[in-house]
């Protein structure tokens, strides 16, 4: 069965500092992988996706992600962290987009 | 943004009573979703359509029914609310190559 883990629960960064979250993944075949973003108050929004190509993928806000088939992860980048970067992010993985798992997802706040 | 709403917003009920929630979506998307979101759980898929009448369970599904007579249109009922249904509810919708949300309805069963 697909699953998803977001080891870190929560993570404050410093604005301007770079920015990394986790995400690892249990799929048997090749899986379609998902970053998404929630507001406080919001629904959610999509970053990025991968479903084949290149490993290195560009998503909106200046965000990225690798997928890294070795080690089951697909985590997210971003080199400069704006305060309005503050949310939650969830991974999620699936067979296509319409069989998904959640990650339980990882709190960002960034401090001034 | 995709057109996607839900009602109620926001609604307090009683444990015992029934509750239904509604997600209208102007896209003519064939797959159509229902996920509660809990802290500690992220998203947890409920119900899904995947079109008129079609509908199939999800991972959480005891104690939600689902319903979609017409292609806009998907209820959730909870036909008689507990404790543990409170959450918050996410509507959904399939994309070609990704789902895209509904603003949520937050659920407090008293």
């Amino acid at each position: 069965a697909q699953s998803v883990t977001q080891p870190d629960i929560h993570i404050t960064v410093s604005e301007g500092a770079s920015l990394e979250l986790r995400c690892n993944y249990s799929y048997g075949a090749t899986p379609y992988l998902f970053w998404y973003v929630q507001s406080p108050g919001q629904g959610l929004q999509l970053l990025l996706k991968y479903f084949s190509g290149d490993t290195l993928v560009q998503g909106i806000k200046g965000f990225e992600a690798e997928f890294k088939r070795s080690q089951s992860s697909f985590n997210l980048r971003k080199p400069s962290v704006h305060w309005s970067d503050a949310a939650e992010y969830f991974c999620a993985v699936g067979s296509n987009n319409n069989d998904m798992r959640f990650g339980a997802g990882t709190r960002l706040t960034v401090k001034p | 943004d995709a057109g996607i709403t839900q009602s109620p917003r926001h609604k307090v009920t009683e444990t015992g009573t029934p509750v239904t929630l509604r997600c209208h979506q102007t896209e003519n998307h064939r797959y159509m979703y229902w996920y509660r979101q809990d802290p500690g759980h992220g998203l947890r898929l409920i119900h899904y359509s995947y079109g008129v009448k079609d509908t199939d369970k999800g991972e959480v599904s005891d104690g939600y029914s689902v319903s979609r007579s017409k292609t806009e249109d998907f209820l959730l009922t909870l036909e008689s609310a507990t404790s543990s249904q409170t959450s918050v509810y996410f509507c959904a919708i399939s994309g070609l190559d990704e789902q895209f949300f509904g603003p949520g309805t937050r659920l407090t069963v008293l």
